[in-house]
């Protein structure tokens, strides 16, 4: 099956600083990518949907500034948490969209992000 | 809008029981639906999906799902729980276009 990839897998770091999660799609070329975020026994929240060449589309109550997403090219693409603070510490998980023969996600094995 | 609800956020069966996890979906349109498993710290697994034909949907690890449209449910089942398959695991629905739309979530305790 497809197979998506992210890094790091964890990362600790310091409030203010910025964070950069790269995601993969290993064997297939993904048009699309979506970033989910996951808060502690909850489910997961759709954050953005990523379409390589054009910009992010994000949900409502997401702050764009805030979550940085590039989709550079058909197999990548990069969340960047900026100016980090403790509440952006969560798990978060991206997926990659297999369009034919029809549309299925493949989830990646998510990041768990803490702000000290 | 398309919604999900798993009914129960802790179900818990003796080792070798039935496993039954409920889900019911909303969808404007005929709707894919999925279950998936997360064990703790990774990502998410697809373990089967409905997206057209036959209603019963066999999975990976025993388990299977019917679709059932008249009462908008898609109840996960397996028949006989190993100790492995302790996990969160999350109904799912898309109506077809990019996005998935999760429920909350129901953890799985298998009882020794």
């Amino acid at each position: 099956g497809a197979v998506v990839s992210q890094h790091p897998s964890r990362v600790i770091c310091k409030s203010g600083t910025s964070v950069k999660i790269e995601c993969r799609s290993l064997d297939f070329q993904a048009t699309t990518m979506f970033w989910y975020r996951q808060f502690p026994k909850k489910s997961l929240m759709l954050m953005a949907t990523s379409n390589e060449g054009s910009k992010a589309t994000y949900e409502q109550g997401v702050e764009k500034d805030k979550f940085l997403i590039n989709h550079a090219s058909l197999t990548l693409s990069t969340l960047t948490v900026t100016s980090a603070h403790p509440e952006d510490s969560s798990f978060y998980i991206c997926s990659a969209s297999l369009t034919v023969p029809y549309n299925e996600q493949f989830f990646g094995p998510g990041t768990r992000l803490t702000v000290l | 809008a398309q919604s999900v609800t798993q009914l129960g956020s802790h179900v818990s069966v003796s080792e070798g029981a039935l496993v039954l996890l409920r889900c019911n979906y909303s969808s404007s349109v005929p709707p894919y639906l999925f279950w998936y498993v997360q064990y703790p710290n990774q990502g998410l697994q697809l373990l089967l999906k409905y997206t057209t034909g036959a209603t019963l949907v066999k999975g990976i690890n025993g388990f299977e799902a019917e679709f059932k449209k008249s009462e908008t449910s898609f109840h996960l089942t397996k028949p006989s729980a190993h100790m492995s398959d302790a996990a969160e695991y999350f109904c799912a629905v898309s109506d077809r276009d990019d996005k998935i739309i999760f429920g909350k979530g129901t953890r799985l305790h298998i009882l020794p």
